[in-house]
């Protein structure tokens, strides 16, 4: 079993549509949480940065992180076309040396 | 603005030749990181480095060793390159500890 599990999709909706991406994750050490973008043949973009559990919320974007169930989530209301994207999540330790481990990451197409 | 930069965006190199892919941060981050992004197998650690001079193998170092000689600047070295080493190559630099990572645009190298 991966310790990052993110399904890899394609996730397809119309314009408009609010989208949910998720990752479960199994070693409850995890202490901080990412969302990065990343469009084809670019690097990855962080797009949200979450320590521990809660909610952060950033124009369109909403992460969630439940520390209880092991679930992550990225929300993206009013989805675009320019949203279209893969989506990874990835978490790290409270270590020195910061290592990240990843999802799959989502593929996101978004319709007009 | 934050910034990691890569050298080339796109390289070609035969198999056998010595291969260097260089990257700069001016974030003053003590953390730096080699990863690299094939289909279906997402974002794998090569090597990291968290201080000059420091290196730490990550999950797939075979064939590949790494210089940081100063701190703004983690160098990625392919002793002699194989067609197996065609990918996606990703810099990455973060603080000492809290997950905030940030990563270049990229460098899609091809082994022929």
């Amino acid at each position: 079993q991966k310790e990052v599990e993110q399904d890899p999709g394609p996730l397809s909706v119309p314009e408009g549509a609010i989208v949910s991406l998720n990752c479960t994750y199994s070693n409850s050490a995890f202490q901080y949480f990412m969302w990065y973008r990343q469009y084809s043949r670019k690097g990855p973009e962080l797009l949200m940065y979450t320590y521990s559990s809660g909610n952060k919320e950033d124009g369109r974007f909403t992460a969630q992180v439940d520390k209880s169930s092991k679930y992550i989530s990225l929300f993206i209301r009013d989805s675009q076309p320019s949203d279209s994207a893969t989506y990874l999540c990835a978490m790290s330790f409270m270590e020195y040396g910061n290592k990240l481990v990843f999802g799959a990451g989502t593929i996101l197409r978004v319709k007009s | 603005d934050v910034k990691v930069t890569q050298s080339s965006r796109y390289l070609v190199k035969r198999t056998g030749e010595k291969v260097f892919l260089e990257c700069v941060q001016d974030m003053d981050h003590e953390n730096m990181f080699w990863y690299r992004q094939d289909p279906g197998l997402g974002l794998r650690l090569i090597y990291f480095s968290y201080d000059v001079k420091m290196k730490e193998k990550g999950d797939i170092p075979e064939g590949y060793s790494v210089s940081r000689e100063k701190k703004e600047r983690f160098s990625l070295i392919l002793e002699s390159a194989s067609t197996n080493q065609t990918s996606m190559y990703l810099c990455a630099s973060s603080p000492p500890l809290g997950g905030r990572t940030y990563f270049g645009a990229g460098t899609r190298l091809s082994v022929l």
